[in-house]
């Protein structure tokens, strides 16, 4: 079993459309869970981290903690063009300082 | 406060040949990572550096890499007698300590190795 699972996509949007990213995780003693984004050939970047289960907001981006069902998700509002990239879920590992990325999920925002 | 950096971003290299990457984190950050990314796959942990002491090393790390922080700023990670198999970005990242004891981590642009 892996330790960050996503679906790897590709997923499409329309342009002002809310995408949905899920993220499931293994290991229950994680206590960090970030967002990145990532575009072709760029490295990634830093978008959301959320350490405590509910909600948290920051401009059009909502990240969600359900640390019972281990998962994490990211929902993007009113998704633009620029927005098309790949989201890649992380988590830290159970001595906290290994960190597991998932495979990422490949979103298209169609104009 | 620039950033990460990293140097080469780009280096070809023959089979069998040693190569040495530099990253330079975030000045305040004590914390340094580096991980390995292939083609359609997310950024693989490689090691953990806190200040000076490498406190964490991944399981699957070959004895071919070996990486050091010197003096717990800039940190360099050495391949020896590379293999086609090394072929992939090699990722910086740093970190220092927010709301939890690891911070969030910030990435630098990237080594990409291509091993012919």
């Amino acid at each position: 079993q892996k330790e960050v699972e996503q679906n790897s996509g590709p997923l499409s949007v329309p342009e002002g459309a809310i995408a949905s990213l899920n993220c499931t995780y293994s290991d229950r003693g994680s206590q960090s869970f970030f967002w990145y984004r990532q575009y072709s050939g760029k490295s990634p970047e830093l978008i959301m981290f959320i350490y405590s289960n509910g909600d948290k907001e920051d401009g059009r981006f909502t990240a969600q903690l359900n640390k019972a069902s281990q998962y994490v998700s990211l929902l993007i509002r009113d998704s633009q063009p620029s927005d098309s990239a790949t989201y890649l879920c992380a988590v830290n590992g159970r001595t906290g300082n290994q960190f597991y990325f998932g495979t990422g999920t490949s979103l298209t925002v169609i104009p | 406060d620039t950033g990460v950096s990293q140097n080469p971003r780009h280096k070809i290299t023959k089979r069998g040949q040693n190569v040495t990457f530099r990253c330079d984190p975030i000045s305040e950050h004590n914390r340094l990572y580096w991980y390995r990314q292939t083609l359609g796959q997310g950024p693989e942990f490689l090691t953990y550096f806190q200040n000076e002491a490498q406190l964490e090393k991944s399981r699957l790390l070959s004895d071919r890499f070996s990486a050091e922080r010197p003096k717990g700023s800039f940190s360099t990670l050495e391949i020896q007698r590379t293999e086609q198999g090394d072929s992939a970005m090699y990722l910086c990242a740093s970190s220092s300590p927010g709301v939890t004891q690891w911070g969030e981590q910030y990435f630098g642009p990237g080594t990409r190795l291509t091993v012919t």
